[in-house]
């Protein structure tokens, strides 16, 4: 089965960093995604790990350890902007992903 | 850009209606994706396609069917709908050449009654 894991809400304050942590178990493993979805409207995509180590994009950052299943999604110099649900995502088999429940951020002043 | 439509941002249906969810997208994508979304589950996946004609389905494909006649367009079917398919529908494409990245339509709330 799959089964991806994140916590459902976090709270954090505007200009500091906050870390969103992703656990998954699936049936082979193809790469792991980040997606950004504000109230309303739809996923918008952030970043893509395949191998183990940190991608940096700007303020955001991910890492992935296949490993031990791991993935975390990294936000730097928060902004009130980023109040928004982050979606972690693995590709099990090519082109079939699957989504976690999402964590919806809180940024406040 | 990427552009992925869908025929309806909101939709209100009795109970026992077939349901049409209509989705297109404009970038040659070779795979399409429906899920629905409802708080605290996330997104799960419905259906998805790799190619025309053919459709795979995904964790919760029971009281769906889909149907994929052309390469830009697929959609989703709600045979008989029930009041637990009152969700938000979203359409997604890929090109699945190296990039996996998928693209989303801006969703039908459908509200079944």
């Amino acid at each position: 089965g799959q089964n991806i894991d994140q916590p459902t809400e976090m709270t954090a304050t505007e200009g500091a960093i906050v870390q969103i942590n992703c656990t998954y178990q699936t049936s082979g493993f193809n790469g792991l995604f980040w997606y950004q979805q504000h109230a309303g409207e739809a996923p918008t995509f952030l970043s893509y790990n395949v191998l183990d180590g940190l991608e940096e994009k700007g303020r955001f950052s991910s890492f992935l350890s296949r490993s031990k299943g791991y993935s975390y999604l990294l936000l730097k110099e928060l902004q009130m902007k980023d109040s928004a649900s982050y979606l972690c995502a693995v590709m099990a088999n090519n082109n079939d992903m699957r989504f976690g429940a999402g964590t919806r951020l809180t940024v406040k002043p | 850009d990427v552009k992925v439509t869908q025929s309806s941002r909101y939709l209100v249906k009795r109970t026992g209606e077939k349901v049409f969810l209509e989705c297109v997208q404009d970038m040659d994508h070779e795979n399409m994706f429906w899920y629905r979304q409802d708080p605290g589950l996330g997104l799960r996946l419905i259906y998805f396609s790799y190619d025309v004609k053919m459709k795979e389905k995904g964790d919760i494909p029971e009281g769906y069917s889909v149907s994929r006649e052309k390469k830009e367009r697929f959609s989703l079917i709600l045979e008989s709908a029930s009041t637990n398919q009152t969700s938000m529908y979203l359409c997604a494409s890929s090109d699945g050449t190296g990039s996996y990245e998928q693209y989303f339509g801006p969703g039908t709330r459908l509200t079944v009654t």
